[in-house]
């Protein structure tokens, strides 16, 4: 099974809006709305910051924000703040008990 | 708070062994599913195996090809990942991370990670 293909890459500036995307299939995000993703900066372990698809976990501010279209979940950040670079991962439940992941997208806040 | 701490990680031979070990708190470990997540250095994150909470259900990665096995102790709060005949392939982060409540499909939290090199 392979890894959700996302971008290695996105950047946007202060106060700003990016959207990163994660590309699977018909057997992981395109077939169940249990898509998350996480944060995580340098030397910590990852952060949940969205679950099915669109949810914020308390505390997550809501300048995080999620959705799907088919096979392709996409993560957007409104208002970008210098705490938010970071890479982030998506996830998705692709059946029988077991998770894939994304490669990562390394977000840059210029 | 809920913590996750992991240890055992360390420098180990190819062909090797390796068990990790993930110390729980803060909740009612026995309640939820665990998970262990590898990340090799500079990619992306790889889910390990998965283990229900009474241990009744266990799922792999297709790619660890029966070397790997997770366990957990309840009544120590504990989980576990036994690691066999280890290749370089194996060098990662290894994460210990916490299923919600609602079941087997996001992690709410996640521990630091133990780093496992494999090299001869």
């Amino acid at each position: 099974q392979s890894a959700l293909t996302q971008p290695r890459s996105v950047s946007g500036s202060l106060g700003q809006s990016v959207t990163m995307s994660c590309a699977g299939t018909s057997s992981d995000v395109g077939a169940y709305n249990f898509v998350s993703w996480y944060q995580q900066h340098p030397g910590r372990g990852p952060k949940l910051i969205i679950y099915d698809v669109s949810k914020r976990p308390s505390g997550v501010p809501d300048r995080f924000s999620g959705s799907k279209s088919g096979s392709t979940a996409s993560l957007t950040i409104s208002g970008l703040q210098a705490e938010d670079e970071a890479d982030y991962f998506c996830c998705s439940y692709a059946g029988r008990y077991t998770v894939i992941f994304g490669g990562g997208t390394k977000m840059s806040v210029l | 708070e809920v913590q996750l701490v992991e240890s055992g990680g360390g420098l180990v031979r190819p062909g090797g062994s390796l068990r990790l070990s993930c110390a729980a708190s803060g909740f009612t470990f026995s309640g939820h599913s665990m998970s262990w997540v590898r990340q090799a250095p500079g990619k992306g994150l790889e889910w390990v195996a998965t283990i229900t909470p009474s241990s009744a259900y266990l799922y792999y990665a297709d790619s660890l090809q029966g070397r790997f096995t997770i366990s957990r102790d309840n009544a120590r709060n504990s989980l576990f990942l036994q690691m066999n005949s280890l290749s370089d392939e194996d060098t990662a982060v290894y994460y210990c991370a916490r299923f919600t409540i609602r079941g087997e499909t996001e992690f709410d939290y996640w521990g630091q990670g133990t780093l496992v090199t494999v090299s001869s």
